[in-house]
């Protein structure tokens, strides 16, 4: 089955810098990768996603790259602000509808 | 649409007791997840259904855990019995297949089994 690693952990940026989180997959049928953002004591919630046949996607500050021959796909956050400040979880599907998640970073924008 | 409706929010338990779960999915929606979240594993899929048909239970960690979906509008996940180690959220997630792979969640059951 797919198996996901997210990295960093812990990531501490300074606002108005940007920040990127790495994760990778095993299973070369994955097609689907969403991003989710889960605030303290708050439901996760997508914010972006790319499917494998787009190799970027942008949403205004926030970007996710695909590199499928490497199984690796990344989020970019630019211009990070304060509210950016969350535990932002990678996924990516096993078969259409099942997602298998990574472990997490949890981001820290200083003010 | 009110989205993905959990109750209770929180659930504190003695072990050895039975807990139940309860899930409303979005109106429409035709896939329910069940999800746990610890700190040291992170979201970890449970179950899942399609139009209320379970297709992967691969992520029940074991017989003391069952879930039911009976009907498009509520599902359960009931453990029985419970144990400290179950302690966790406890999230619930819906999506339709018409409208590409987009999980909502709902806010989540915090149990705490004694």
């Amino acid at each position: 089955g797919e198996n996901v690693e997210q990295h960093p952990s812990t990531l501490s940026v300074q606002e108005g810098d940007s920040a990127v989180i790495k994760c990778t997959y095993s299973d070369s049928a994955s097609n689907y990768f969403p991003w989710y953002k889960q605030e303290l004591g708050k439901r996760p919630q997508l914010i972006i996603d790319i499917r494998s046949n787009v190799g970027e996607k942008k949403d205004q500050r926030i970007a996710v790259t695909l590199n499928k021959t490497a199984k690796h796909f990344s989020l970019h956050i630019t211009e990070t602000q304060p509210e950016d400040s969350a535990v932002y979880f990678c996924a990516a599907s096993e078969g259409t509808y099942k997602y298998i998640f990574g472990t997490g970073t949890r981001l820290k924008v200083l003010a | 649409d009110a989205g993905v409706i959990q109750s209770p929010r929180h659930e504190v338990t003695e072990m050895g007791q039975e807990v139940t779960l309860r899930c409303k999915p979005i109106s429409g929606h035709d896939y329910l997840f069940w999800y746990r979240q610890t700190m040291m594993r992170g979201l970890e899929l449970l179950i899942y259904f399609n139009n209320n048909v379970p297709i992967d239970d691969s992520g029940m960690p074991e017989d003391r855990f069952s879930a039911k979906m009976p009907n498009a509008s509520f599902s359960t996940l009931k453990i029985q019995p419970s144990e400290p180690r179950d302690s966790a959220v406890y999230f619930c997630a819906s999506s339709f297949a018409g409208t590409g792979n987009e999980q909502f969640f709902g806010p989540g059951t915090r149990l705490t089994v004694l």
